[in-house]
């Protein structure tokens, strides 16, 4: 079955600090690499995907993350930091061609001004 | 475009009483996902949709909950009878065949209090 891990489920930075977000996900086929943002008190927005090509994907807001296959991994980075990003991120992955989309706990994120 | 519509926004009930959850997915789009999302759990899969049919149920927690889709512009989640533990934010979500790799778009929620 499809899992998705994500490894730290608190994060605290300041401002101008660099990001990076674990996600490692269990499936042995060809899949499609989500992360979803939701910042206080609103839906879940896309933030980036990956689904073939070059494994070093970019994003709205500065965010990147990169596909390691080998490492069954997609972090997700950002070099600079800024109170606005505080929210709650979750990885996601669905099978290639699948629909049912399998989310991570989430990773919050909170950025001190 | 509208987006994803959830209604009612915030609901609070007590232990017992029915609830009645209700989406409407984006325009054109054929899948149709309900979601759980709590401090605990974080955020689940109850059951998703594809033109109007359940597909998978298998996250939908117990037989208090029901869901349908009567037209492709309509879902409901039914929760009947209510207990304190339903108590969570309840997401839609839509998706279409071939439309970004199978990128869902949600709503912005339902929040479930149950006394």
């Amino acid at each position: 079955a499809q899992s998705v891990s994500q490894h730290n489920h608190h994060v605290i930075l300041s401002e101008a600090a660099s990001l990076e977000l674990g996600c490692n996900y269990s499936y042995g086929g060809t899949v499609n690499l989500f992360w979803y943002v939701q910042y206080p008190g609103q839906h879940l927005q896309l933030l980036l995907k990956y689904f073939s090509g070059d494994p070093l994907v970019k994003g709205i807001k500065g965010f990147e993350a990169e596909f390691i296959k080998s490492k069954f991994s997609f972090n997700l980075r950002k070099p600079s930091v800024q109170w606005s990003d505080t929210a709650e991120y979750f990885c996601a992955v669905n099978a290639n061609g699948g629909f049912k989309t399998i989310f991570g706990a989430g990773t919050r994120l909170f950025v001190k001004a | 475009d509208a987006g994803v519509i959830q209604s009612p926004r915030h609901e609070v009930t007590e232990m017992g009483q029915e609830v009645t959850l209700r989406c409407k997915p984006i325009s054109g789009h054929d899948y149709l996902f309900w979601y759980r999302q709590t401090m605990m759990r974080g955020l689940e899969l109850l059951i998703y949709f594809n033109n109007n049919v359940p597909i998978d149920d298998s996250g939908m927690p117990e037989d208090r909950f029901s869901a349908k889709m009567p037209n492709a512009s309509f879902s409901t989640l039914k929760i009947q009878p209510s207990e304190p533990r339903d108590s969570a934010v309840y997401f839609c979500a839509s998706s279409r065949r071939g439309g970004g790799h199978n990128e869902q778009f949600f709503g912005p929620g339902t929040r479930l209090t149950v006394l």
